[in-house]
């Protein structure tokens, strides 16, 4: 039972270079999201998707992207790093809308 | 705006009863959820409720009164083990499934 899987789990990178991070579920959910969370701070939406194909923005998607091209997997790409997106990044799915929201052991990122 | 708050911190002793408190003001709401997360790890789900009253999973409740925009977690028989972060969190959107999260309450377990 994997659940939630992120890839890579750490990564630093230096300012301006790129990334995808993946997030991959194994659950069938159609639902999933994309959170940072930052020291002290809960988590923060970032985009999110409520069936394949589909995306929509959280509450901070500034600088980032997504797709979901495949039901069970869900990227969120740096198209350009900047030291203020060193966070750590969470993946999460659900069922349905009304359903607890599973977690991804999260992917450690640093921007130098 | 958008707004849940919780206490920071909270300290207690082993065996003893803990509540944390939420108080949120969201532009919708379906719900009131909490999650528990250890040492920056994945969050994991404790408790939901969508509508008024009290839920109990276990060693854990959760009470929720929409009108006061107010719900609280319970934590009773206190082991070493529930020290960690617990995230209240607002299900804003009812077919987007989207939470928002409060920054969270740090239990410190006490022997």
């Amino acid at each position: 039972n994997a659940g939630v899987t992120q890839t890579p789990k750490f990564r630093v990178l230096k300012t301006g270079q790129s990334m995808t991070l993946l997030c991959a579920q194994d659950m069938n959910h159609e639902y999933m999201y994309w959170y940072r969370q930052d020291p002290g701070m809960g988590l923060r939406l970032i985009h999110y998707s409520v069936g394949e194909g589909t995306t929509a923005k959280g509450e901070v998607p500034d600088g980032y992207n997504v797709s979901r091209l495949k039901k069970q997997n869900f990227l969120l790409g740096l198209e350009s790093a900047a030291p203020s997106q060193t966070s750590v990044y969470f993946c999460a799915s659900r069922e349905e809308s009304n359903q607890p929201q599973h977690f991804g052991d999260g992917t450690r990122l640093s921007i130098l | 705006g958008q707004s849940l708050e919780q206490p920071s911190e909270v300290t207690a002793v082993e065996g003893a009863i803990v509540q944390i408190n939420c108080t949120y003001q969201t532009s919708g709401f379906y719900g009131l959820s909490w999650y528990q997360q250890h040492d920056g790890g994945a969050p994991t789900f404790l408790s939901y409720n969508a509508l008024d009253g009290l839920e109990e999973t276990g060693r854990f409740s959760s009470f929720l009164s929409r009108s006061d925009s107010y719900g609280y977690l319970l934590l009773q028989e206190l082991q070493m083990k529930d020290s960690a972060s617990y995230f209240c969190a607002v299900r804003e959107g009812g077919n987007t499934g989207k939470l928002i999260f409060g920054q969270g309450t740090t239990l410190q377990v006490k022997p």
